[in-house]
């Protein structure tokens, strides 16, 4: 299982744009990258999953550079409500067990 | 999307008292589901893997005797925590899947105190 390597914590104010970085020196072929947010006593939230180059829903955009070793995860204008951890996960078609590492804890300052 | 839902909650109760935590996946079916759990301020560990119609798979140190899994039909999964203890005290989640390339989608968790 490919490893991820992300920042513990980060800090940034209330309608800045945040880009967390996730490193997956170890990716296969078949692997897709996933970012999930979890909020204190919730479940996992999906937030977007990519393969390559770069992917975009309403919540969040995902770069993928050519080599495929990081990902990006970018939340465009962030709120209070957007404090939470942040887990990238490196993911093999088809398969279903998840191995979460540790996170990055955003914080979003008024 | 995907709903999974996870009951109860929460539970408080005695050391010494077994648990049942239903997770049922709403709007698909669920060949195969995931428990996992964590401890406060700490990320997701699996601890088995559940499947409809046979026995679950469970990880390294994981007690099969201690947590019962049973999938008795494809929307539905139990763990049950038997004879709890103070150290079983921790936050439980489920999770699964419709198959394919589609993500896992988790339920809300159930935080389980003994007392």
């Amino acid at each position: 299982l490919a490893k991820t390597t992300q920042p513990i914590s980060m800090d940034s104010y209330e309608g800045q744009e945040v880009n967390i970085t996730c490193s997956h020196n170890n990716i296969a072929t078949n692997d897709y990258i996933t970012w999930y947010q979890q909020f204190p006593s919730q479940g996992p939230r999906f937030i977007i999953q990519g393969y390559k180059t770069k992917v975009t829903n309403e919540v969040a955009s995902l770069f993928i550079p050519a080599d495929r070793k990081s990902s990006t995860l970018s939340l465009p204008r962030v709120s209070l409500s957007d404090t939470a951890v942040y887990y990238c996960l490196v993911v093999l078609t088809g398969a279903n067990n998840l191995f979460f590492g540790t996170g990055t804890r955003l914080t979003v300052i008024p | 999307g995907a709903v999974v839902s996870q009951h109860p909650s929460r539970v408080i109760c005695k050391s010494g008292t077994s648990v049942k935590i239903e997770c049922r996946s709403l709007d698909f079916q669920a060949t195969t589901m995931f428990w996992y759990r964590q401890f406060p301020k700490q990320s997701l560990m699996l601890m088995a893997t559940s499947n409809e119609g046979s026995k679950a798979t469970y990880e390294q140190g994981v007690e099969k005797d201690k947590f019962l899994i049973n999938h008795a039909s494809l929307t539905l999964s139990t763990l049950t925590v038997t004879s709890a203890h103070p150290e079983d005290s921790s936050f439980y989640i489920c999770s699964a899947s419709p198959g394919g390339s589609q993500p896992q989608h988790f339920g809300d968790g159930t935080r389980l105190s003994i007392l």
